[in-house]
């Protein structure tokens, strides 16, 4: 199966500052990389993707990296704001329906 | 609206008493799925659906069963529910035909006594 590490699993940030979460994963065939953001009291929800043909994305202030010769993607999230104070997972996906979250990261802005 | 619901949000049960945990979603997806969620282990897979009438077992399949006789609905099914079962539980759906982003449910939050 899917090993899906993610680093760090807290993160705590100045309010404007950048953010970087980094997720490793085991398997090769893996070519959908999602991060998903859950505020409190909700379930997750998809900020950003890329797929193995992609090295970068970026959406306003969220971007995902990919390498996939190393195995790992990251999210960066810049100029960060309170509202981004969430818990955020990595869900690498093999295209065989199971789709495998890392242990998520906690990040908290700072005012 | 596009969306997955489940119901209840809040359940506090006994144990070994029977319990349904249902999901609907409303976006004509194929894929359906269950996961817990516990402090520390980010989100584990119960079960899936690729279809209906088409299920598998995920990474934490024990003590869970679930079906799929509609589309739509994919309930999830505590037949003795035990402590170690109280958890944050999610559904979650996706469509393989266009792209595999997974749309949650709002969660319910399961205490078994």
């Amino acid at each position: 199966g899917e090993n899906v590490e993610q680093h760090p699993s807290t993160l705590s940030v100045q309010e404007g500052d950048s953010a970087v979460i980094k997720c490793t994963y085991s398997d090769s065939a893996s070519n959908y990389f999602p991060w998903y953001k859950q505020e409190l009291g909700k379930g997750p929800q998809l900020i950003i993707d890329i797929r193995s043909n992609v090295g970068e994305k970026k959406d306003q202030r969220i971007a995902v990296t990919l390498n996939k010769t190393a195995k790992h993607f990251s999210l960066h999230i810049t100029e960060t704001q309170p509202e981004d104070s969430a818990v955020y997972f990595c869900a690498p996906d093999l295209g065989d329906y199971k789709l495998s979250f890392g242990a998520g990261t906690t990040v908290t802005v700072r005012a | 609206e596009a969306q997955v619901t489940q119901n209840p949000r809040y359940l506090i049960t006994v144990t070994g008493k029977k319990l349904t945990v249902t999901c609907s979603q409303n976006m004509n997806h194929e894929y359906m799925s269950w996961y817990r969620q516990d402090p520390g282990l980010g989100l584990r897979q119960i079960y899936y659906s690729m279809n209906v009438e088409v299920t598998d077992k995920g990474d934490v399949p024990e003590g869970y069963k679930v079906s799929r006789k509609e589309k739509r609905n994919f309930p999830l099914i505590l037949e003795s529910p035990s402590p170690n079962q109280t958890s944050l539980y999610f559904c979650a759906s996706s469509s393989r035909t266009t792209n595999t982003e997974a749309f949650f449910g709002q969660g319910t939050r399961l205490t078994v006594v």
